[in-house]
């Protein structure tokens, strides 16, 4: 699977949008990305997932560069229950199914 | 109530005893996996499982042993525990794994500390 890149943390204000950025210039055509986030004390939890388009769901949307070699995982509002780490993994038809985590991102969100 | 579950949540024992984490889930779904993480290291694959009775390792599955005699239950043994095993240890299901999108639910973990 290809590697992704993604900075090691972020801080945010309450109720402020949140842009998460994700780097994967290896990044191949059949590949999808996922975001995955993992709450303190949790295990990870699917946020949302996309191939090409941008994408939205209740939780977050996802911004896909024409290039697909970066993407973006945007929170609108963020609130302090979305402090967690936040991964963004490359998947495809051909893996075993496993998800491939790296560092992620940790986000803060102060109030 | 349905879901992924694991017990126990907690688990202190001592270098040299046998473990056994266990991971329940109500969905039926083909594939169940195990995680570890480590400070620093993210998750990492132990074994995983297609179906029952089919079982594979996965990146770092030395010291471990699995078994999946039920599609339901997938339980993850330490046949002699050593400090290194230390760790939170996820299990996780999914309906199938041929297709890129679909997604994966991860139980609450079990943090499993070797003295």
């Amino acid at each position: 699977d290809a590697k992704t890149t993604q900075p090691n943390s972020m801080e945010s204000n309450e109720e402020e949008p949140v842009h998460l950025p994700c780097n994967h210039s290896t990044i191949s055509g059949t590949d999808y990305i996922h975001w995955y986030r993992q709450l303190p004390s949790q295990g990870p939890e699917y946020v949302i997932h996309g191939l090409t388009s941008n994408v939205n769901n209740r939780m977050a949307s996802l911004a896909i560069a024409e290039d697909r070699k970066s993407s973006t995982l945007i929170l609108h509002r963020a609130t302090l229950r979305d402090a967690a780490v936040y991964y963004c993994i490359l998947r495809n038809g051909g893996s075993q199914g496993n998800l491939i985590f790296g560092k992620g991102t940790k986000l803060s969100v102060k109030p | 109530d349905a879901g992924i579950t694991q017990s126990p949540r907690y688990k202190i024992t001592e270098t040299g005893r046998q473990v056994t984490l266990m991971c329940h889930q109500t969905w039926s779904h083909s594939y169940m996996f195990w995680y570890r993480q480590d400070l620093g290291h993210g998750l990492r694959l132990i074994y995983y499982s297609a179906a029952a009775d089919i079982t594979d390792k996965g990146e770092v599955p030395d010291g471990y042993v699995v078994s999946r005699s039920k599609t339901e239950n997938f339980p993850l043994t330490l046949e002699s525990a050593t400090r290194s095993q230390t760790s939170v240890y996820f299990c996780a299901s999914l309906v199938d794994a041929g297709g890129p999108v679909d997604t994966q639910y991860f139980g609450p973990g079990t943090r499993l500390t070797v003295l």
